[in-house]
């Protein structure tokens, strides 16, 4: 089984500021597959970046992916105030065939 | 547009069976690359999928709970259906369908993400 782990748990951050999250994986996830998702409270999970770093339509370019093999990195280059929310980490393909890391929540300091 | 909604019940026994829709418009779940999912998420918990049915009708389930779920879709109402059975409340939370879009390209299937997600069924097994 496939498990993501992710850190930190809570970042407490400032908007303008710099935001990087990690996604680390106990086994290698293929870059085709690794994706990042924002949920604010009470909505649905939202479709950020899909294959390790390509922004999906309508994700700001502020967001970026990068990372390879068992670690991944979302950046948020200057936090806006909607940016504030949980981010997941997400992979295809393994077993099970997907899995959700246990998200880091973006705080405003 | 595409859209997603969940339908089932808010309330259910313990040991009873859940039954969750899943419809859908916008895209159809026969082109090449599409399926759906279900995901829960239990109350301030992380994101847990369940279930997927592809275009061409191959399933594929969560191995933990393989043996409670079944997933159908009736291509004629653009529905997918989740079934669960022996709930319990360790099962309640809310349960979400998404479609996801990949394609093969040369040897390789592309993921392209869940990139229409539903808004999400709320149950509770008491």
């Amino acid at each position: 089984e496939i498990v993501l782990t992710q850190s930190p748990g809570t970042l407490s951050l400032s908007p303008g500021e710099r935001a990087t999250l990690s996604c680390r994986a106990s086994q290698s996830v293929s870059s085709m597959y690794l994706a990042w998702y924002q949920q604010k409270p009470g909505q649905a999970p939202r479709l950020l970046i899909y294959g390790t770093s390509t922004r999906a339509t309508g994700t700001p370019d502020r967001f970026s992916g990068s990372g390879s093999g068992t670690d991944f990195t979302l950046t948020i280059s200057r936090l806006e105030p909607e940016d504030f929310a949980v981010y997941y980490c997400q992979q295809y393909g393994g077993s099970p065939l997907f899995t959700f890391g246990p998200g880091t929540k973006v705080d405003i300091k | 547009q595409i859209t997603l909604k969940e339908s089932g019940p808010t309330l259910v026994k313990p040991t009873q069976t859940l039954t969750l829709t899943c419809s859908f418009s916008g895209f159809s779940l026969t082109t090449n690359g599409v399926a759906v999912s279900w995901i829960r998420q239990s109350p301030g918990k992380a994101l847990e999928w369940l279930a997927l049915i592809y275009w061409d009708a191959d399933k594929r389930y969560s191995p933990s709970l393989k043996s409670r779920l079944t997933i159908t879709r009736d291509t004629s109402k653009n529905q997918v259906v989740l079934t669960m059975v022996n709930m319990d409340p360790e099962d309640t939370g809310t349960y979400f369908c998404a479609r996801s879009r990949g394609a093969s390209v040369g040897l390789y299937f592309h993921f392209y993400g869940m990139d229409v997600w539903g808004q999400g069924t709320t149950v509770t097994v008491s």
